[in-house]
């Protein structure tokens, strides 16, 4: 597809079950992003993948919370042991590589995976 | 203080008035800007992109940009019913990452 595609668009797990979502961005995106967006609030930054490696994590929320990208495709974002306050909109986007000096590229976003964590 | 700040509505302007969005940072080397939109239940999609100081003009949307005052603004003429969504500002920080602000809801009154 033309798009950022995500899997599943919709997602109900009981707490403390282990959660897996995925991304694939736009073909030749080589930047990828994670984002989570709690209802009524903004964006909040995950992580960022540029390739497969994962140069910023800052924005993980904790150690249940990891990511992985093959090559410069799929990306997974795995939450285990969900608690309630995961619960929320992941975002997952990608663009072209940052060109120097600047400027960069805009993010194009999948559709979401709405997570509820019970 | 927030690295970008946004005052979260909502906006509401009568149809085919000009609305007004507008955003402030922090971090002084960021270098490029944009504006999304996002409607309810949907995810952002972009709207403007801006890079140097001045205005830049799209359809209805203009965007302007001063980066000594550290201000990004989005005015949006003839607003339509069908603007109304909640306007995201996002920043660069670095080039590794965009960080948003939490977004002005916009209502566009019939």
């Amino acid at each position: 597809g033309a798009g950022v595609s995500q899997s599943p668009s919709n997602k109900v797990t009981e707490k403390g079950k282990d959660v897996e979502l995925r991304c694939d961005p736009i073909s030749g995106h080589t930047a990828l992003y994670w984002y989570r967006q709690r209802l009524g609030q903004g964006l909040e930054f995950l992580i960022y993948f540029q390739g497969n490696s994962a140069p910023d994590k800052s924005g993980l929320p904790s150690d249940r919370f990891s990511a992985e990208r093959t090559g410069e495709s799929v990306s997974t974002l795995t939450i285990q042991r969900t608690q309630q306050e995961d619960s929320a909109v992941y975002l997952c986007a990608s663009s072209t590589s940052p060109s120097e000096p600047f400027p960069r590229s805009p993010l194009h976003f999948g559709n979401g995976t709405r997570l509820t964590v019970t | 203080q927030k690295e970008v700040e946004q005052n979260s509505g909502p906006l509401s302007v009568p149809e085919g008035a000009i609305a007004s969005l507008n955003c402030t940072y922090s971090d002084r080397v960021s270098q490029s800007f944009f504006w999304y939109r996002q409607y309810s239940g949907k995810s952002p999609e972009l709207i403007m992109s801006i890079y140097s100081n001045g205005d830049k003009e799209d359809g209805r949307f203009t965007a302007q940009l001063n980066k000594a005052s550290q201000y990004v603004s989005l005015l949006i003429r003839d607003s339509q019913p069908s603007d109304s969504a909640t306007y995201l500002c996002a920043v660069n920080p670095d080039f590794q990452k965009l960080v948003f602000g939490t977004g002005t809801r916009l209502l566009v009154s019939p």
